[in-house]
């Protein structure tokens, strides 16, 4: 069965600090998926990883993949208000078949002024 | 294009009750998802579907059914609902060409 621990899962900084969410899954995959829920809201698409090193990079917010450690990071420079939300990371094991996710629990992040 | 639409918004069921979520989308997707989050958990995976006709059971299928008859329509049916089925249901589909899901508004179910 396929586990997907993000760490922290809480998670308040000041604004202009830097910080990094970790995402490890348990099982082999090249497919992990980065998602932000505003409260109330439904989930947004961040970023695609969709294999061995791949490193995509939005705004303040970067992530990374590396299959061999089994291990996504999403890295936030210089955090500001506005990225308050809580960031879920997904990973399919599918190997493209029919693209079923498994998700993280969620990291619930608040940017203080 | 609407995307990913879900009707009711929010719905409070008496307990034993039953009802449909529905679930439309109007880009020709051929998957498309159904999933519960429950509060300070991430989304578990109830039912999917690969194409019209086409359905699966997903990680919490249990107390739910779901009918795939067209490409656009994928509806999650609750027969006898219990408090334990309290959650936000969320549709989705995967978009092949950006090659991730993208996910409707959710309904909020309450059942009492």
């Amino acid at each position: 069965e396929l586990k997907v621990e993000q760490n922290p899962l809480f998670l308040s900084m000041q604004e202009g600090k830097n910080y990094t969410i970790y995402c490890n899954y348990s099982t082999t995959s090249d497919r992990l998926y980065w998602y932000r829920q505003d409260p109330g809201k439904s989930l947004e698409s961040l970023f695609v990883l969709l294999s061995n090193g791949a490193v995509k990079q939005e705004g303040r917010l970067m992530a990374s993949l590396d299959t061999k450690a089994r291990l996504s990071t999403l890295h936030i420079t210089a955090a500001v208000h506005d990225l308050s939300a809580t960031y879920f990371c997904a990973v399919d094991k599918s190997g493209g078949s029919n693209y079923k996710l498994t998700f993280g629990k969620g990291t619930l992040l608040t940017v203080n002024p | 294009n609407a995307g990913v639409t879900q009707t009711p918004k929010f719905r409070i069921l008496k307990i034993g009750q039953s009802m449909t979520l529905q679930c439309t989308q109007d880009m020709n997707h051929n998957y498309m998802y159904w999933y519960r989050q429950d509060p300070g958990m991430g989304l578990k995976l109830i039912y999917y579907s690969v194409g019209a006709g086409i359905t699966d059971k997903g990680e919490v299928p249990n107390g739910y059914n779901v009918s795939r008859s067209t490409t656009e329509d994928f509806p999650l049916r609750l027969e006898l609902a219990a408090p334990s089925q309290t959650s936000v249901y969320f549709c989705a589909t995967y978009h092949t060409s950006l090659k991730t899901q993208y996910f409707g508004p959710g309904t909020r179910l309450l059942v009492l």
